[in-house]
């Protein structure tokens, strides 16, 4: 079953702009992950942020995390053609679970 | 090169026929695991191994098997093909069994079932 779902589905801007994706989800956690996936390759780890972390800063990207209302946001700001690729969450409910689940991921189109 | 590598790339199977997905990683990470990629279904967890000789079920076992005899290896494999198996596979190795770390994952293997 799905834990994390991504919102939206597509988005597509104009190189220079900020791309915002977001994440909600269903049950508690103990981080949450953000991977990037290029077109017919594997993913690539972005970022994490634990349950107990509000924000977290790597490069261009700033990631978001609301427990209350289990939903994180991935900004990635001055976006470049590069960065086209799909975008995915995953939950990692921790407690010997042992899993990490993902979303359905959300396609980025960066227009140079 | 330090990561987790993926043989075959692609392969075509006929319906009932048997093969093995390898995953081999060099990171001593003590997590493996194996997810399917299908469209509009994002990735979905077939069996995960927290260490050598130890293996579990995922969210998509049937028609899997899985065993990890080193910490290196994590081989998948598929006991009688069916086509509902079309899918992207790929490996992903963690360093620690408890979580809390990234994934690296392999380049994946395109499996197509005829």
């Amino acid at each position: 079953s799905q834990q994390g779902e991504e919102d939206p589905q597509a988005l597509s801007i104009q190189e220079g702009e900020n791309a915002t994706m977001n994440c909600s989800y269903k049950t508690s956690i103990n981080n949450l992950q953000w991977y990037r996936q290029n077109s017919g390759r594997g993913l690539v780890h972005l970022i994490l942020i634990r349950s107990n972390e509000r924000e977290k800063h790597s490069g261009r990207l700033r990631v978001t995390l609301d427990t209350s209302k289990k939903s994180s946001s991935l900004l990635i700001t001055a976006s470049r053609a590069a960065d086209t690729a799909s975008y995915f969450c995953a939950t990692d409910r921790g407690a010997g679970s042992y899993q990490l689940t993902f979303g359905k991921g959300t396609k980025l189109s960066v227009i140079p | 090169n330090a990561g987790v590598t993926q043989t075959p790339k692609f392969q075509v199977l006929k319906t009932g026929q048997s093969m093995t997905l390898q995953c081999a990683q060099d990171m001593n990470h003590e997590y493996m695991s194996w997810y399917r990629q299908d469209p509009g279904m994002g990735l979905r967890l077939i069996h995960y191994s927290v260490g050598a000789g130890i293996t579990d079920q995922g969210e998509v076992p049937n028609g899997y098997n899985v065993s990890r005899s080193t910490t290196e290896d994590f081989p998948l494999r598929l006991l009688s093909a069916a086509p509902s198996q079309t899918s992207v596979y790929f490996c992903a190795s963690s360093y620690s069994r408890t979580g809390g770390y990234g994934y690296t994952f392999g380049s994946g293997t395109r499996l197509t079932v005829v």
